[in-house]
């Protein structure tokens, strides 16, 4: 079946500096892919996604590049805040069956000021 | 942006017991879904659900499980009788359409004893 992998956390960083969480994915199919945020106490939400290859999307100063060839989703960031501090999930949507999100493990992003 | 409501926020009950968890989804959404995770690990689908009936269920979804939405009233997930291994964090979310982006609710922690 589809699934997902990212970088495994935590990572550490200080404000100011750049992000990169890498997310790869498995599929035969050729899926929307998803990066959610998740904050303590709250369910995912989502950052952004995107339905096609070679696009790129982008929200709050984070971005990632479908890249199909590769197979990849990669999250960057060029300055990470303190506030950017959370849990991001790269996931894919999986058109078989009555459609359903696949998610990574999870990479958790601790900010320090 | 568009909420989902979980009741409760956490229940612990012993092995054998019947628990129901409960969604409200964004009022809109016609696509419902349940995703467990356990501590430490994925996020993984259960079962998604549209107009009265389960169109997708996963292995994880077992004969113990089962899913309702009585006359547009909450969205429920019903398990019968527990057992340790359903320990974990549920969360419900809805779509308006099939493909469309998912909205999930802040889960609801469940400990079976």
């Amino acid at each position: 079946g589809d699934s997902v992998t990212q970088t495994e956390g935590p990572v550490t960083l200080s404000e100011g500096t750049s992000l990169t969480v890498n997310c790869s994915y498995e599929t035969k199919q050729y899926p929307t892919l998803f990066w959610y945020v998740q904050y303590p106490g709250e369910g995912p939400q989502l950052l952004f996604k995107v339905p096609k290859a070679n696009e790129k999307g982008s929200n709050r100063g984070f971005e990632a590049t479908y890249n199909k060839e590769a197979t990849s989703f990669h999250l960057q960031k060029a300055s990470v805040q303190e506030s950017d501090s959370a849990v991001y999930y790269c996931a894919l949507g999986d058109e078989t069956g009555g459609y359903k999100v696949v998610f990574g493990s999870g990479t958790r992003l601790l900010v320090s000021p | 942006g568009p909420k989902v409501l979980q009741i409760p926020s956490h229940q612990i009950i012993d092995m054998g017991q019947m628990v129901t968890l409960n969604c409200d989804p964004v009022s809109n959404h016609l696509y419902f879904y349940w995703y467990k995770q356990i501590l430490g690990q994925q996020m993984e689908f259960l079962v998604n659900f549209y107009n009265g009936k389960v169109m997708e269920k996963s292995k994880l979804f077992k004969d113990q499980f089962s899913v309702e939405r009585p006359d547009g009233s909450y969205f429920t997930l019903k398990i019968q009788p527990t057992a340790l291994e359903d320990s974990a964090v549920y969360f419900c979310a809805s779509s308006r359409d099939r493909q469309d982006t998912q909205y999930f609710g802040p889960g609801t922690r469940l400990l079976v004893l």
